[in-house]
């Protein structure tokens, strides 16, 4: 089964700090991504990768910075941490080539609050 | 204007009926891929079932399957036989074009299952 993990689980951070949230996916997928989910809302995109090297901006890229070093880890970095940041976090993998198996698996989400 | 758009927020249904949660979309592509996740309780999010849109016939696994009247934009998720496990939030999202690996989210609808 296609694993994804992401560390840490909780993260309470300072107001202007900086924050890394890491994902590290087992599924050689070249696809990942990072959404935000806020009450009320669904999963809105921060940034996703279609391979190592590449990062593109998705919906609400403002405050955040992605890096893709390799094929398994996507990191979301805020260079500058606000409490409007706090929020759940979920990194997903998907290899949208593979078209008759298409889809997304989910990490368990970083509970992030900003003080 | 969101690409993805639940209107029901929530939804209560007795175990064992049948519930239909509603989905509309919004893309300029003719080809385009349209899904479902659930996520539960623990916060959990998985994937159930998909609908290409060049495939007139109607996906289904299990107890879910979707209504897809590509001409009102729309693709209805029906869960048939409800269980108290079913009890989640569910998403619908849209990729379109062969491409664009852009995944969008609608903002989720909540089931709630009673005995």
């Amino acid at each position: 089964e296609a694993a994804v993990t992401q560390s840490p689980r909780n993260k309470v951070a300072v107001t202007g700090g900086k924050v890394t949230l890491s994902c590290n996916q087992t599924n050689n997928h070249n696809n990942m991504y990072w959404y935000r989910q806020d009450t009320g809302h669904g999963l809105r995109l921060i940034h996703y990768s279609y391979g190592a090297g590449s990062t593109e901006k998705g919906d609400i890229p403002d405050g955040y910075k992605a890096s893709r070093p390799s094929q398994e880890n996507f990191s979301l970095i805020l260079e500058l941490a606000t409490p409007s940041q706090t929020s759940v976090y979920f990194c997903a993998s998907g290899d949208e080539g593979q078209i008759s198996n298409e889809r997304l698996f989910f990490g368990h989400g970083t509970k992030l609050s900003v003080l | 204007a969101q690409k993805v758009t639940q209107t029901q927020t929530s939804i209560s249904v007795v175990e064992k009926t049948t519930v239909t949660m509603d989905c509309v979309y919004e893309t300029r592509d003719s080809s385009y891929f349209l899904f479902w996740y659930k996520q539960t309780a623990s916060g959990e999010i998985v994937f159930l079932i998909r609908q290409d849109s060049y495939k007139k016939e109607n996906a289904t696994v299990g107890h879910y399957s979707l209504n897809f009247q590509k001409p009102k934009s729309s693709i209805g998720l029906i869960i048939t036989a409800t269980q108290i496990e079913d009890s989640a939030v569910y998403f619908c999202a849209m990729r379109e074009g062969w491409s664009n690996n852009r995944i969008f989210f609608g903002d989720g609808t909540q089931l709630v299952v009673k005995p």
